[in-house]
């Protein structure tokens, strides 16, 4: 199975700053990445797909890059409705897989 | 508007069995693969089974042979039947969509809210 490594775990960070979360997959899986929000008690919401496609509705301070093995989730002014834990998720191969987690607090 | 609800969670004993269900609005069962996804308290995600479009289906290896995968494409609901339940199967139970249609690669779109089951005694 195709890991994924995400980091970091947990990140603070103020309203209006830039936040970046990182994963990096164990092989080549091409740009075939998912980003999703997660909040307690609710449906995970793709942010992402293809690694840079915006999901239609999001709004446009989401962005992800990447390519290959190294990816990026980016939030150019955070807002205090971004407060979720992210995830990346690969569907190069079946099984998808997951990274841990980002845990997103306000400061 | 696609929409998934799951439901059937609860809380059940060790060795005993439950069938979750997701009912699906906004577009047809029969023409996408489907998947169930768990996390268990403090823990990852975990994929845990797909049911193909064509019917097929494959499973982690850690729920083989004791959870199936199934859809009434009637009432348009997918099902994960658990048999055998353990401790290490207390988790929150989603199912999620493939973006495309007739093709299977673990590409969700859509996923459920999830349902709580926990195995205890």
């Amino acid at each position: 199975d195709i890991q994924l490594t995400q980091s970091p775990s947990s990140l603070s960070a103020s309203v209006g700053d830039r936040v970046t979360i990182t994963c990096q997959a164990s092989q080549d899986i091409t740009n075939y990445i998912n980003w999703f929000q997660h909040k307690p008690g609710k449906a995970p919401k793709v942010l992402i797909y293809d690694a840079s496609t915006l999901e239609a509705g999001v709004p446009s301070r989401f962005s992800g890059g990447g390519s290959g093995t190294h990816f990026t989730l980016s939030i150019s002014s955070l807002q205090p409705d971004d407060i979720a834990t992210y995830y990346c998720q690969q569907y190069d191969n079946l099984p998808p897989t997951f990274g841990q987690g980002t845990k997103l607090e306000i400061k | 508007q696609v929409q998934l609800v799951e439901s059937g969670g609860g809380v059940v004993q060790p060795g005993k069995s439950r069938r979750l269900s997701c009912a699906a609005s906004g577009f047809s069962l029969s023409n996408f693969g489907m998947h169930w996804v768990r996390q268990a308290p403090g823990k990852g995600l975990e994929w845990v089974a797909v049911l193909f479009y064509d019917g097929d289906e494959s499973y982690a290896d850690s729920v083989k042979g004791r959870f199936t995968i199934s859809r009434d494409s009637s009432n348009n609901t997918l099902y994960l039947e658990l048999n055998s339940l353990t401790l290490e199967d207390t988790a929150v139970y989603f199912c999620a969509k493939e973006r495309q249609q007739w093709l299977v690669v673990g590409a969700f779109d859509n996923w459920g809210q999830g349902t709580l089951i926990t195995v205890s005694s």
